[in-house]
């Protein structure tokens, strides 16, 4: 079946833009977490989703990132005043957490670059 | 801070070896534990979780968890040059989140 999808694979924007990253996870995962990768770390937890509520919001950096589910399968993370220390690898996992199982399978990524 | 650490390598094995790979966590309270392959320009694929102390075994990969000493490690057997890639090595809590290591690099020579 299909995987997670991720859109863009990859954008470029400007110092102080704003950017949407979507993701559409597998279906049937009621479960979606958002990550960014940056060169040479591993993946850092931003956010996680069950449903359409944000179960855990911790990894936020601060309140320029925000991340929405409205209908509890595609999620869009937004980036406001966008600076060049963002640029990173978004990922989006998605998981079906039905309580017996609890992998986490990642989508292609978004690399972001702020120039 | 909940930390989960990984001798960043390179490692490089011959073609047909064991490759063993090495995790630590911090959190005692750690229940999941999972073991991605990254290839360069790629994002992370599953390849092994394991919940339960001992060895789990799947094709050519072993995971192996001892709770008691906070470790896991990912056994590669018949190492091939496909295997070349970025190991990661990931620990989920009482959260939902999984917390990476920054990975171990492998690299198997023909």
């Amino acid at each position: 079946g299909a995987g997670v999808s991720q859109t863009p694979s990859n954008k470029v924007t400007e110092k102080g833009k704003y950017v949407e990253l979507r993701c559409d996870p597998i279906s049937g995962h009621t479960a979606l977490y958002w990550y960014r990768q940056s060169l040479g770390q591993g993946p850092e937890f931003l956010i996680y989703f069950q449903g359409t509520g944000a179960a855990d919001d911790s990894g936020l950096p601060n309140d320029r990132f925000f991340a929405v589910r409205p209908e509890g399968s595609v999620s869009t993370l937004k980036i406001q005043r966008t600076e060049r220390g963002d640029s990173a690898v978004y990922l989006c996992a998605s998981s079906t957490r039905d309580g017996r199982t609890y992998e986490q399978y990642f989508g292609p990524g978004t690399r972001l670059t702020v120039t | 801070q909940k930390e989960v650490e990984q001798n960043s390598g390179p490692l490089s094995v011959p073609e047909g070896a064991i490759a063993s790979l090495n995790c630590t966590y911090s959190d005692r309270g750690s229940q999941s534990f999972f073991w991605y392959r990254q290839y360069s320009g790629k994002s992370p694929e599953l390849i092994m979780f394991i919940y339960s102390n001992g060895d789990k075994e799947d094709g050519r990969f072993t995971a192996q968890l001892n709770k008691a000493s906070q470790y896991v490690s990912l056994l590669i057997r018949d190492s091939q040059p496909s295997d070349s890639a970025t190991y990661l090595c990931a620990v989920q809590g009482g959260s939902e989140k999984l917390v990476f290591g920054k990975g171990t690099k492998l690299t198997v020579n023909p």
